[in-house]
């Protein structure tokens, strides 16, 4: 049983335009999630994380979306850059949890 | 994340060896993180220690997997007699403390031939 469902294996967009990148989870015990991005043969590298308490937030082109009552949460990029191009990995922390259960990731390919 | 150290980068070990995966934590981390990664899936969680204490292990074989996090040096994955199965990228994490964002290391790449 997956806790964490990152639907899309892959999302292609072109560059300048919006990256948009869901995340599901069933745990109602939630209360952190995070986003990491991962280029091959690299360990994840943190990107942008949100408390339970928020519904928004923001760092540079990295914006990430929670929708507590919908159990979703997306990562927005913008503009995309080819750079961008990496997997994307959701992962959510339970209260008094240490570890991070994690999605399985979305690959993101941002043509030129 | 360059700041967890794990060694070796790749490791090739015979069914039936033992393979030893070494994570130093960024400096000031005390919490541990081991993870794997299969081929096509995501990271699934192994075990989180503190020094010298398990915190969860819930995620880890109950065989032939073993980890230590001692009050001097890394943090210890063992697995004893490998099999082709136990092939798979197995990264470390550490953080300051349990509640926030964890960095990772770079991981090991363990070959079972």
């Amino acid at each position: 049983d997956q806790q964490v469902k990152q639907n899309s294996p892959s999302l292609s967009v072109q560059e300048g335009r919006i990256s948009i990148l869901n995340c599901d989870y069933t745990n109602s015990m939630f209360d952190y999630f995070l986003w990491y991005k991962k280029y091959p043969a690299e360990g994840p590298t943190f990107l942008i994380s949100i408390s339970s308490i928020k519904d928004k937030n923001e760092d540079g082109r990295f914006t990430v979306f929670l929708n507590k009552s919908a159990k979703h949460l997306s990562l927005h990029i913008v503009p995309s850059q080819p750079g961008d191009s990496a997997v994307y990995f959701c992962a959510a922390r339970g209260r008094s949890q240490g570890n991070l259960i994690f999605g399985k990731g979305t690959k993101l390919s941002v043509k030129p | 994340n360059a700041g967890v150290m794990q060694n070796p980068r790749h490791l090739v070990r015979r069914r039936g060896q033992e393979a030893r995966l070494r994570c130093s934590p960024m400096k000031g981390h005390s919490h541990v993180y081991w993870y794997r990664q299969l081929p096509e899936e995501g990271l699934k969680f192994m075990v989180y220690l503190q020094k010298e204490n398990i915190i969860d292990e819930s995620g880890m074989p109950k065989e032939r997997f073993s980890a230590e996090f001692p009050k001097e040096g890394p943090s210890i994955l063992r697995i004893q007699q490998v099999v082709r199965g136990d092939s798979a990228a197995y990264f470390c994490a550490s953080s300051p403390r349990g509640d926030t964002e964890a960095f990772f290391g770079q991981g090991t790449r363990l070959t079972v031939v």
